[in-house]
């Protein structure tokens, strides 16, 4: 079945300093989703890529869609401590259902 | 607007019982999605509930279960609980359209003694 790959698993870093975590897909994906869920929290949708190449911005978080559409990254400049929390990225799977990846956990020092 | 809602929050059960999980969807959503959240792991898909019907299940065994009520609500039922059905389960809801965004319910944290 489809597989959402992404790495890193877990990355700590110094507070300002820039954040990435990279999202790749088995198959070729009609879109790509990003969501962010806070310690204790649940997922909540961050934003949604549908064309080959599109990059879309929300104030320092840059994601990009790949030409082939099978890989996706989201980057955070800058980082603040309110950025902590795990990163997902999801595709549609067989019968619509999202197929999510394991995550990218992100602490940062202050 | 009310989000996503699930009940109860927490569930403690010991092994061999049966645990019932409920969620209600954003109004004017009819699909309703549950995963599972392992502790420190992704989210597994588990059921997919699209007016009133079964649309997709995941790679769970058939003591996991569930249904959709006319009013779009859904319960998740996990029968014969073992050890490692410990986790949070995840409600998601969503306007039934292919490719739509997911809302998320807080979760119901399961506890298999």
């Amino acid at each position: 079945g489809q597989q959402v790959m992404q790495i890193p698993q877990y990355q700590h870093v110094q507070e300002g300093e820039d954040f990435t975590t990279y999202c790749n897909s088995s198959t070729t994906l009609s879109n790509i989703q990003w969501y962010k869920q806070r310690p204790g929290g649940h997922p909540v949708f961050l934003i949604q890529l549908v064309k080959s190449g599109e990059v879309k911005k929300q104030k320092r978080l840059t994601f990009q869609f790949g030409e082939a559409k099978k890989n996706s990254s989201l980057h955070i400049t800058a980082t603040q401590t309110t950025d902590v929390g795990t990163y997902f990225c999801a595709g549609p799977g067989w019968g619509n259902k999202l197929v999510f990846g394991a995550g990218t956990i992100l602490r940062v020092k202050s | 607007e009310a989000g996503v809602t699930q009940s109860p929050t927490h569930l403690i059960k010991t092994r061999g019982q049966q645990a019932t999980l409920r969620c209600s969807p954003i109004s004017g959503h009819t699909s309703v999605y549950w995963y599972q959240q392992a502790l420190g792991l992704g989210l597994q898909f588990l059921l997919w509930y699209d007016e009133g019907e079964e649309r997709n299940r995941g790679n769970f065994p058939p003591r996991f279960s569930g249904r959709q009520f006319p009013n779009y609500s859904s319960e998740l039922n996990v029968n014969a609980l073992e050890l490692e059905d410990s986790a949070l389960y995840l409600c998601a809801s969503s306007r039934g359209a292919t490719n739509e965004k997911l809302f998320f319910g807080s979760g119901t944290q399961l506890s298999v003694l």
